[in-house]
């Protein structure tokens, strides 16, 4: 049963304009979020984080925004540029372990 | 420039045979992670460690794949026998207590034929 879930595979977005990608989990223990960048042939990198005590974390041109209520979270890259493109990971982890629930990825292309 | 490091990164074997993956978690980290990524599931959880003892190796096919952690500076993923279903890419990930991200490593892709 995925806890964490990615509901748009793919994405393509236009260079310099807004990306979101979207993220729903289902776990209400979960209390801290990341998300994480893939490109081909390597290991996802971390991207940025949130815990359950805020609403919003912003680093640069990233910004991720969680509604607890809602269980969901989502990732802003404003402006998106084409080394944007990659596969994004939302994860999340409860207080109570120490392993990352990831979900299935999204695959965003950013069009030059 | 700290970094997890895995071997082989990439494996073909044949079906039957066993294939044994290996992580070098960065230094310092007491946690290290497996995870198998697939299609349908994304990332999946396979097992992890802290301070080398085994946490939870719940997503494990029990029968046929084994992790441990013989020392701080080596983990090990063994699939024995190995099947056709395995093919996929393994990560290997370390991190630390307190809830802070994990580092993975450029994983190994494994090929079962």
């Amino acid at each position: 049963d995925q806890q964490v879930k990615q509901n748009s595979p793919s994405l393509s977005v236009q260079e310099g304009r807004i990306s979101i990608l979207n993220c729903d989990y289902t776990n209400s223990m979960f209390d801290y979020f990341l998300w994480y960048k893939k490109y081909p042939a390597e290991g996802p990198t971390f991207l940025i984080s949130i815990s359950s005590i805020k609403d919003k974390n912003e680093d640069g041109r990233f910004t991720v925004f969680l509604n607890k209520s809602a269980k969901h979270l989502s990732l802003h890259i404003v402006p998106s540029q084409p080394g944007d493109s990659a596969v994004y990971f939302c994860a999340a982890s409860a207080l109570t372990g120490n392993q990352f629930y990831f979900g299935t990825g999204t695959s965003l292309t950013v069009i030059p | 420039d700290a970094r997890v490091t895995q071997t082989p990164r990439h494996k073909v074997t044949e079906m039957g045979q066993e294939v044994t993956m290996r992580c070098q978690p960065i230094l310092g980290h007491n946690t290290v992670f497996w995870y198998r990524q697939t299609m349908m599931q994304g990332l999946e959880l396979l097992a992890y460690f802290r301070n080398r003892a085994p946490l939870d190796d719940s997503g494990m096919p029990k029968d046929r794949f084994s992790a441990e952690m013989p020392d701080a500076t080596l983990a090990t993923l063994k699939i024995q026998p190995s099947e056709p279903r395995d093919s996929a890419v393994y990560f290997c990930a370390s991190g630390n207590r307190g809830r802070t991200e994990a580092f993975f490593g450029q994983g190994t892709r494994l090929t079962v034929v």
